[in-house]
Formats: structure tokens, C-alpha cells, sequence
């Protein structure tokens, strides 16, 4: 079983603070995504990074993946309310995704 | 839009009693799968078809179900269910050859166990 270990596991903050959830293994993955997911739905892909040391931004969204594929980071710039809910991080290799815990960031207005 | 569709998005059912939740795709992915999720907790993997192959994951109780008609379609049948299974039910799709395993959630079916 490959494991993906998400960091924190709650983060609270106030509205325009910034915030940096961390996803770690042992395992190499060929590409990792990030989800994110509000209450009573289902998970919805925010990136996919597939090569080492790769960043990618999303607005106030900053992704990396780290040079050996077997970390990512996931930076949010002044936080806004809209960007609570949960975090997921995912590694794919085949076909089948190994998700870490999960990050639940709540943004206080 | 391309989307991945579930229905009934609530779903209550008394201790015992079978249920059925389904799962529609207009990806034409050729993967589908099944994911348990209980509260603010990572998915949990039940099974998946790649095509018309069922692969159950091992620790996967035999109460649960699968059937796939259709590349559009996919059932989750939960024969007793029990006060545990009580959870989100999410299906997702992925079409591995086009890509680097991305995975397209629906909104989910959310079971409540009377």
C-alpha cells in the first residue's frame, strides 16, 4: 500500500492570511492531484503536476511537486472563505489513486 | 458539459433493507469506480470497473455490489445494508490511456441507515 501523508490535518485562519498544506511519501508517484472538496459533494480536481519539480498556479493557488515525485505542497495566498473545505492530495500510478487524510482549512471572514 | 451524474443524491433506507445507487457518465471514460467516504475522511476505494472487468478491492465487505450495463452506467448495490455503512457514496471516472490517471468525481449519494 503506497501512503500519502497530508499535513496539517485542521488549519483555521483568518481571512487574508496564507496557508501551505503539505503531502508527503515514501512511494514515487507518476503524477499527484489535488482535490478539493465541500461539504455534501464530491471531490473536484484542482491540478494535476506530473513532472519533478514542477509548479503550477491556479490564481491564488501555487502547486509544486517535489523532484523525486514523492512530495507536493499546496500554497494558498491570501485566503479568501470561498477556499474553505477539504483538502485532498492524491497519487496516481496505473490507474488507481492513493489519497492522503485530507487538510480541512476553514477561512474566517 | 461533460459531467459525471448520481442519483438519488440522498438516499435513506431502513437496517436490512437493499438499496441501489447509480452512477452515469457522459466522459465516456473507460474506467469507473466506487468510493466509500465517512465524515472528513479520504475516500475510500470499493471497487472499479476498467471496462467490463470488476475488480473488488480486497477488504471490500461481500454486501456490496456492483454491476456496470454500459460504458455510461454504473450501479452500487448494497444488499443489508448495516448502521456502518451509513456514509457518502461517491463514483468517479478516468480514462488512463488519455492521460495521467486523473479521476472525475460526481457529487455523491449521501446513505442514511434508519
Amino acid at each position: 500500500t503506497q501512503l500519502l501523508e497530508q499535513s496539517p490535518q485542521f488549519l483555521s485562519i483568518q481571512e487574508g492570511e496564507n496557508l501551505t498544506v503539505y503531502c508527503n511519501s515514501s512511494s514515487v508517484f507518476s503524477s499527484l492531484q489535488w482535490y478539493r472538496q465541500e461539504p455534501g459533494e464530491g471531490p473536484v480536481l484542482l491540478v494535476t503536476v506530473v513532472t519533478g519539480g514542477e509548479v503550477k498556479k491556479l490564481k491564488r493557488l501555487t502547486f509544486q511537486f517535489g523532484d523525486a515525485r514523492k512530495d507536493s505542497s499546496l500554497h494558498i495566498t491570501a485566503a479568501q472563505p470561498g477556499d474553505t473545505g477539504l483538502y485532498l492530495c492524491a497519487g496516481s500510478n496505473d490507474y488507481k489513486l492513493s489519497f492522503g487524510a485530507g487538510t480541512t482549512v476553514t477561512v474566517r471572514a | 458539459d461533460a459531467m459525471v451524474i448520481q442519483n438519488p443524491r440522498y438516499q435513506v433506507t431502513q437496517f436490512g433493507k437493499p438499496v441501489t445507487l447509480s452512477c452515469s457518465q457522459t466522459l465516456n471514460h473507460n474506467v469507473m469506480y466506487w468510493y466509500q467516504q465517512k465524515s472528513s475522511q479520504a475516500p475510500k476505494l470499493l471497487f472499479h470497473y476498467y471496462d467490463k472487468d470488476f475488480n473488488n478491492e480486497a477488504d471490500t465487505p461481500d454486501n456490496f455490489q456492483s454491476r456496470r450495463p454500459n460504458t455510461s452506467f454504473c450501479f452500487l448495490d448494497i444488499r443489508s445494508p448495516g448502521l456502518g455503512d451509513a456514509a457518502m457514496y461517491l463514483c468517479a471516472t478516468s480514462r488512463p490511456a488519455g492521460g495521467p490517471g486523473e479521476q472525475f468525481f460526481g457529487p455523491g449519494t449521501r446513505l442514511t441507515v434508519l
